[in-house]
């Protein structure tokens, strides 16, 4: 079937360490997006990448890094300098053909948190 | 500058209620579209519609409907006859046609509405 998977599902993690959330989509979409998500909060974005071999800061992008080698793949690292990475990660995908028209999809979430 | 806001933060009814979430948005682009996205207990957010900003017909599908306002810069989301599985999150979204630095498709959420619905 296709769609979007990230793992794991749950991710514990020390302060000062840093962690990487995985991304991987097969509905061949060229773009995909790192969204955080806090209670009451809505979706902010983290990065975005629209091509392989490129990617984009969005609004929250401090603290985080991410690649774009593989189309199918956008792996997100939470830093160290994260100061409040405990939260709710969502991955999305799009295609890029007609731009802002087209919706995106969305992975399961990752939740993580900092003990 | 654009943004969306949901003003309700939770709402609580009870089966069989009629619903209705508001939307308001903000942009300044004269091209743009408008999502409404479910996201349930599970976390993963749900697809439910898409209206651009050319088309202000009003939408229905099954017990959901969708009141799109160019006027009032409104984009309500209907539920009739509600169940205890429309119990969720739901997101209000909006992206731009001309957003810059690349930025084309990128969504602005709205914080999202609690809905709960009691049997």
């Amino acid at each position: 079937d296709g769609g979007i998977t990230q793992s794991p599902k749950y991710l514990f993690r020390k302060e000062g360490q840093n962690v990487t959330l995985s991304c991987e989509q097969n509905l061949n979409h060229d773009a995909m997006y790192w969204y955080r998500q806090d209670p009451g909060q809505g979706l902010r974005l983290i990065y975005y990448s629209q091509i392989v071999n490129d990617f984009q800061k969005g609004d929250i992008a401090e603290g985080y890094s991410v690649s774009r080698e593989k189309k199918e793949s956008f792996p997100l690292t939470v830093t160290s300098a994260q100061k409040n990475p405990t939260a709710f990660y969502l991955c999305a995908s799009s295609t890029n053909r007609g731009g802002s028209y087209n919706e995106q999809f969305f992975g399961p979430g990752t939740r993580l948190t900092v003990l | 500058a654009q943004k969306v806001t949901q003003a309700q933060t939770e709402i609580s009814v009870v089966e069989k209620e009629d619903v209705t979430l508001d939307c308001v948005y903000e942009t300044r682009d004269t091209t743009y579209y408008l999502f409404w996205y479910k996201q349930p207990p599970s976390g993963e957010l749900v697809f439910l519609i898409r209206r651009n900003s050319f088309d202000e017909q009003n939408e229905i599908s099954g017990r959901y409907s969708w009141n799109f306002q160019k006027s009032t810069s409104s984009f309500n989301f209907t539920i009739t006859a509600s169940q205890v599985v429309d119990s969720a999150v739901y997101f209000c979204a909006l992206s731009e046609a001309h957003g810059g630095g690349g930025s084309q498709g990128n969504l602005i959420f709205g914080k999202g509405t609690k809905l709960s619905v009691k049997p």
